[in-house]
């Protein structure tokens, strides 16, 4: 049974830091990787979705990264804002998603 | 853009009362899904289904079952709702399984009294 871990549970960085968020799973055999983000009370919104056949993706000043055979993904924030506070959540996807619990980011002014 | 909306934000229920949460989406995705959200335990699957009147047990479909009559709407049905049934429940849908991205409502904060 997959399973998949974030690592820091919780971050809080100042506003402008460059910041990396964890993401690992135990079974390689993944058709993607999705990362989310939730605000306080709402629902996931899809941030990035990296191919198993992929090793990044990019977004703005989001890029996330891919390594199947560590069974690791990594998000990089770059310049964080204060907007950019929220959960992130990492997916693997095989026959269906399985989630991380989230790492709770804090970006403060 | 997809827009997948829950006919609730808020519910108060009493115990042993039958509830419905309602999903509908508006881009023809052929798949659709359940969650509940705890915390400590992340988003936990409960039913999911890739088509109209198919239906897919997850991971944890005790004490629920789900409706698909037309394919842009998907019921989950709590048949005696239960205080342990209190959490924050999550649809989404998909233009496909496997591997798409799947599409988030808002939400439902339901509470079991």
């Amino acid at each position: 049974k997959q399973e998949v871990t974030q690592i820091p549970a919780a971050l809080s960085v100042p506003e402008g830091e460059n910041l990396v968020l964890n993401c690992s799973f135990t079974d390689s055999a993944i058709y993607n990787l999705q990362w989310f983000r939730q605000d306080p009370g709402k629902g996931l919104t899809s941030l990035l979705l990296i191919q198993s056949s992929q090793r990044e993706q990019t977004s703005g000043r989001l890029n996330a990264s891919l390594d199947k055979s560590s069974g690791r993904s990594t998000l990089y924030i770059a310049a964080s804002q204060p907007g950019d506070s929220a959960t992130y959540l990492c997916a693997s996807s095989g026959s269906r998603l399985t989630f991380g619990e989230g790492t709770q980011l804090t970006v403060n002014p | 853009d997809v827009k997948v909306t829950q006919s609730s934000r808020y519910l108060v229920k009493r115990t042993g009362e039958k509830v419905f949460l309602e999903c509908v989406q508006d881009m023809d995705h052929e798949n659709m899904f359940w969650y509940r959200q705890d915390p400590g335990l992340g988003l936990r699957l409960i039913y999911f289904s890739y088509d109209v009147k198919m239906k897919e047990k997850g991971d944890i479909p005790e004490g629920y079952s789900v409706s698909r009559e037309k394919k842009e709407r998907f019921s989950l049905i709590l048949e005696s709702a239960s205080t342990n049934q209190t959490s924050m429940y999550l649809c989404a849908s998909s233009l496909l399984a496997g591997g798409n991205i799947q599409y988030f409502g808002a939400g439902t904060r339901l509470s079991v009294l």
